[in-house]
């Protein structure tokens, strides 16, 4: 596609459901990212992709938190039994590789915990 | 401490004004050095990006590293209220956009 592609764009989800946050990186692009941005905080790595496999998963704040990357294209992030302070954006960016620093994001699912 | 530091304003200016935007930071091992712009409810668009210190212009932008005060900065010349927006550093260690460390951005308005 001509950008990075994330769905749904708003996300309100009651205390202790699962919720799935999906990303459709640029066409080509063999590296993805995953970022979190809360209010009054920057934005925080999560996790990254190097085609399939996720080199890095450092970023991830608990074991509610899993996300997975198939066909070297399509991204889901998946957080199990929501809390309120799981209530952020969450962006996706892709880039030619990990080796490319130039990483394009798209507009982010805006998630709200209630 | 956080590892980057950056006054989140907000800063307004008039326009047509000279805007100069600041980060520190604590990691000396930092190399790579970018600047996003951020529009409302946008993802951040990168500006700048920076290996190690010194200048870079690019149009009306430039942006500075200077590594010995662990200090970067993104000047806007000739400010144009499309300027307006979240302008956020980051930095990082490694080459590539895995594991990029933010500041917590500075909101920056044009006037007419």
């Amino acid at each position: 596609g001509a950008g990075v592609s994330q769905s749904p764009s708003n996300k309100v989800t009651e205390k202790g459901k699962d919720v799935e946050l999906r990303c459709d990186p640029i066409s080509g692009h063999t590296a993805l990212y995953w970022y979190r941005q809360s209010l009054g905080q920057g934005l925080e790595f999560l996790i990254y992709f190097q085609g399939n496999s996720a080199p890095d998963k450092s970023g991830l704040p608990s074991d509610r938190f899993s996300a997975e990357r198939t066909g070297g294209s399509v991204s889901t992030l998946t957080i199990q039994r929501t809390q309120q302070e799981d209530s952020a954006v969450y962006l996706c960016a892709s880039s030619l590789s990990n080796a490319n620093t130039e990483a394009f994001f798209g507009q982010g699912t805006r998630l709200t915990v209630v | 401490q956080k590892e980057v530091e950056q006054d989140p304003g907000p800063l307004s200016v008039p326009e047509g004004a000279i805007v100069s935007l600041n980060c520190t930071y604590s990691n000396s091992a930092f190399q790579y050095f970018m600047w996003y712009r951020q529009y409302s409810r946008k993802g951040p668009e990168l500006l700048m990006y920076t290996y190690s210190s010194g200048n870079k212009e690019d149009g009306r932008f430039t942006a500075q590293v200077d590594k010995s005060s662990k200090y970067i900065s993104l000047f806007i010349r000739d400010s144009q209220p499309s300027d307006s927006a979240t302008y956020l550093c980051a930095m990082s260690v490694i080459q590539g956009a895995q594991k990029l460390v933010f500041g917590q951005g500075t909101r920056l308005t044009i006037n007419p």
